[in-house]
């Protein structure tokens, strides 16, 4: 059974900033990994979709990695900025399931 | 290029009571995706519809039923409603019925259950 992990839960950090925010599984047979954004009581907007086969996407200021083999991902925020505050998840797409399979989310906190 | 919209943003209900919430999906997208979300927990997989059929199930009970119209539009409904099902439920929308893409979420129907 498919688990994710997302670790620290939360994390306060003053602006300016490059963070990391991790996430682990269990089953490594994915297709794909996808990273989220979610505001308090808000949707989710998706920032990155990083494919089996790749190691990495960018978008910006952000950076997700993927190691497959070991049930790795991280998120990479450079220079962070109060705008960056908010949840962010991650999620797995199995091949058991097909089925979307969600972390609990990172809080991030980035003060002035 | 419109997004993922749903209906309605909040809403409350009592135990035992039914609901019905609504999505269209984004322009484009015939896959839809309904997920549970508790307070401080990711969301929990519910079911997905492709070309108006059911082709995956998450564990959640009969109760929770779904549609798909011709439009690709979606509702989920559910039945003799529990304090639990108190939730923020989202709805998300693809192309294709398997694996491929990212997913599109809408902002979420909030319900409370009294």
């Amino acid at each position: 059974k498919q688990e994710v992990t997302q670790i620290p839960a939360a994390l306060s950090v003053p602006e300016g900033e490059n963070l990391v925010l991790n996430c682990s599984f269990t089953d490594s047979a994915i297709y794909n990994l996808q990273w989220f954004r979610q505001d308090p009581g808000k949707g989710l907007t998706s920032l990155l979709l990083i494919q089996s086969s790749q190691r990495e996407q960018t978008s910006g200021r952000l950076n997700a990695s993927l190691d497959k083999s070991s049930g790795r991902s991280t998120l990479y925020i450079a220079a962070s900025q109060p705008g960056d505050s908010a949840t962010y998840l991650c999620a797995v797409l199995s091949y058991n399931t097909d089925k979307l399979i969600f972390g609990t989310g990172t809080r991030l906190q980035v003060f002035p | 290029e419109t997004g993922v919209t749903q209906s309605p943003t909040h809403l409350i209900k009592t135990r035992g009571q039914q609901v019905t919430l609504r999505c269209s999906s984004q322009s484009g997208h015939n896959t839809v995706s309904w997920y549970q979300q508790a307070l401080g927990q990711g969301p929990q997989f519910i079911f997905q519809y492709y070309r108006e059929e059911e082709n995956g199930r998450g564990n959640f009970p009969p109760r929770f039923s779904g549609l798909q119209f011709p439009n690709y539009s979606s509702e989920l409904n559910v039945n003799a409603l529990e304090l639990d099902d108190s939730a923020l439920y989202l709805c998300a929308s693809s192309l294709g019925a398997g694996p491929t893409g990212e997913l599109f979420f809408g902002e979420g129907s909030r319900l409370t259950v009294l």
